[in-house]
């Protein structure tokens, strides 16, 4: 039982250059989750999704794009990285308020530096 | 909008002594409250919910939690430290009618032999 698998587990980018972080899971949530985790600043959200097709804004949007490619994975596009996007970012699911609530289930992480 | 705070970067606590994380909350209706923990160079692992029901929440490794609505809190405890307890803690928050899950800026753990 994977649950939340992301790809790749690190990468170094030269800033200017683009890439996709990717997210999959297999417990059937609707919900899905990006966070950037950056020390003192604790986790923040950068995009969610309630659903396949819908995608929403979080706390720290600006600089990155999402993808809900179907219920199983929501990728997060950098276009045109930034020394300020040099972080460890998180993939999560869980489960829809009005189908009962269960904890968000964590990716290991992806730890991206861009120089 | 929707906010936690957790207003202590560190917490020490000597083994064996009960430990005490704080965690306030800011949402619109009836909040979803959760715990995680954080090991070195790992993902977050949950501890514990409050969804509805019983205010005192008891969770993985010992840890309970209490939900105080009139003072919007919701504090982690440990009747009694382990080394091992050392970690870095999250709490975070959901609304009734929202996906949207917020997280506090984290508060680290030592606890000291």
């Amino acid at each position: 039982n994977a649950g939340v698998t992301q790809t790749p587990k690190f990468q170094v980018l030269k800033t200017g250059q683009s890439m996709t972080l990717q997210c999959a899971q297999d417990m059937n949530h609707n919900s899905m989750y990006w966070y950037r985790q950056d020390p003192g600043m604790g986790l923040r959200l950068i995009y969610y999704s309630a659903s396949e097709g819908t995608t929403d804004k979080g706390e720290v949007p600006n600089g990155y794009n999402v993808s809900r490619l179907n219920k199983r994975e929501f990728s997060l596009r950098l276009e045109s990285a930034a020394p300020s996007q040099t972080s460890v970012y998180f993939c999560a699911s869980s489960e829809h308020p009005g189908q009962g609530i269960t904890e968000a289930f964590f990716g290991q992480g992806t730890r991206l530096t861009v120089v | 909008a929707q906010s936690v705070a957790q207003p202590e970067d560190q917490v020490n606590v000597a083994e064996g002594n009960p430990l005490t994380v704080k965690c306030t909350y800011s949402v619109s209706g009836n909040p979803y409250l959760f715990w995680y923990v954080q090991y070195p160079n790992r993902g977050l692992q949950f501890l514990l919910k409050y969804i509805t029901g019983d205010n005192l929440v008891k969770g993985s490794y010992g840890f309970e939690a209490e939900f105080n609505k009139s003072q919007t809190s919701f504090h982690l405890k440990k009747p009694s430290a382990l080394v091992s307890d050392s970690a870095l803690y999250f709490c975070a928050v959901r609304g009734l009618n929202t996906d949207k899950l917020i997280f506090g800026t984290g508060t680290r753990l030592q606890v000291f032999p």
